[in-house]
């Protein structure tokens, strides 16, 4: 595609629910990045992937959030029993090799009520 | 581990002044640092980066920032600012030891007068 696409683009969740959100990196794009972004704030990272493994997962805040990239190219960050804590802004980023452009997505807003 | 501290949450400027953001790193390993630009509802854009070689970096839109080791400092300017500068500003630094992840900084807002 043209660019990182992530859906949806907003997602309302009350306290208590799972959600699930989805990131298209730029095909081709070995490496991909998880952010999250709270109001007012600079984003944070969650975890990386290069190809289908997860070399860095430190910055999950809890083992209620979790993210997969099962063939290499999607990847979904699953929120489990979602917190008035977890509502941000998730970035998805993607880029071609370690030494390459990061290029981010316009992000999914989650707000949790 | 890295970190960045952006002086000022909000910075206002009129049309045709000088623009500066400025933006201290920490880390303990040669960084790579970076000055990216989010404009509403849209992702981040890179304005510029450093890795190594000329400390004075040129970017996009007529920014630059001048990396400077014994201030590990890497402010951000543009010498005459326009309406569509507008937007918010983060301040990165990456190693590659950490698979060169982005930490940024907390991000300044940059309001343009007319």
């Amino acid at each position: 595609g043209a660019g990182v696409s992530q859906s949806p683009r907003y997602k309302v969740a009350k306290r208590g629910q799972d959600v699930a959100l989805r990131c298209d990196p730029i095909s081709g794009h070995v490496s991909l990045f998880w952010y999250q972004q709270a109001l007012g704030q600079g984003p944070e990272f969650l975890t990386y992937f290069q190809n289908e493994a997860q070399l860095d997962k430190s910055g999950l805040p809890s083992d209620r959030f979790f993210a997969e990239r099962p063939e290499g190219s999607v990847s979904t960050l699953k929120i489990q029993r979602t917190q008035q804590e977890d509502s941000a802004v998730y970035l998805c980023a993607s880029r071609l090799d370690v030494n390459e452009k990061l290029f981010f997505g316009s992000g999914t807003q989650l707000s949790v009520l | 581990a890295q970190s960045v501290t952006q002086l000022g949450s909000h910075v206002s400027v009129s049309e045709g002044a000088l623009v500066l953001l400025r933006c201290n790193y920490s880390s303990s390993v040669p960084p790579y640092l970076f000055w990216y630009v989010q404009y509403p509802n849209q992702g981040l854009q890179l304005l510029l980066k450093y890795t190594t070689g000329a400390t004075l970096v040129k970017g996009i839109n007529g920014f630059e920032a001048e990396f400077k080791k014994s201030e590990t400092s890497f402010h951000l300017t543009k010498p005459s600012a326009h309406m569509s500068d507008a937007a918010e500003y983060f301040c990165a630094v990456s190693v590659k030891a950490a698979g060169n992840k982005l930490t940024f900084g907390g991000g300044t807002r940059v309001l343009v007068k007319p």
